[in-house]
């Protein structure tokens, strides 16, 4: 089955400071693996994905993550924070052969420090 | 372009009542999926539909139905309300060559 592991629910971060959210997941063939954002109150809006290709993905908002196939991770990373990151993110697996279904990771809530 | 609409957005119950959350996406997308959202859970697949006509079970089903009766809607359902399911509700589609998923805006639901 194919499962994805985000530590550490809640993550602060300076203005300024690196952001760094860390995903590992677990899949039976290649991946596909998403990274998405919430802001309150809202849906959750794609931030990047990897499909094949480039192993380095860039997204929307200065975002982007590494999939790295020996360490199981796509951890995400945005080089300054700022106060309109503060939301929460989730990584997430397509299911394979599972009609695009996803399974996500529990979320972190990013919180940023001014 | 509206992409994913949920309605309603709030709702609350009282234990044994019934409802039907409904999601209208315009996308022409063949699959749809109904997920709900609890704190440090994530968001976990309730049921989902590959097409008009069609529906599975996900991660969560149990005390919850779903209908697709027409390509752009799908229902969810709630016979008899538990506090359990107080949740906040999310709908999304996708097509079957595009991997990314549209979600809706969301139900915030509770069952007292």
């Amino acid at each position: 089955a194919q499962s994805v592991t985000q530590l550490g629910s809640h993550v602060s971060v300076s203005e300024g400071a690196l952001v760094l959210l860390r995903c590992n997941y677990s899949s039976s063939v290649p991946p596909y693996l998403f990274w998405y954002v919430q802001y309150p109150n809202q849906g959750l809006q794609l931030l990047l994905k990897y499909t094949t290709g480039a192993t380095l993905v860039k997204g929307i908002n200065g975002f982007e993550a590494e999939f790295k196939k020996s360490e199981t991770s796509f951890h995400l990373t945005k080089p300054s924070a700022h106060m309109s990151d503060a939301a929460e993110y989730f990584c997430a697996v397509r299911v394979p052969y599972g009609n695009n279904r996803l399974a996500f990771g529990k979320g972190n809530q990013v919180v940023v420090i001014p | 372009n509206a992409g994913v609409t949920q309605t309603p957005k709030f709702r609350v119950l009282k234990t044994g009542q019934s409802m039907t959350l409904l999601c209208a996406q315009d996308m022409n997308h063949e699959y749809m999926y109904w997920y709900r959202q609890d704190p440090g859970m994530g968001l976990r697949l309730i049921h989902y539909s590959v097409g008009e006509g069609t529906t599975a079970k996900g991660e969560v089903p149990d005390g919850y139905n779903v209908s697709r009766l027409k390509k752009q809607n799908f229902l969810l359902g709630l016979e008899s309300a538990a506090p359990s399911q107080t949740s906040v509700y999310f709908c999304a589609s996708s097509s079957g060559t595009r991997l990314v998923a549209t979600f809706g805006s969301g139900t915030r639901l509770t069952v007292v």
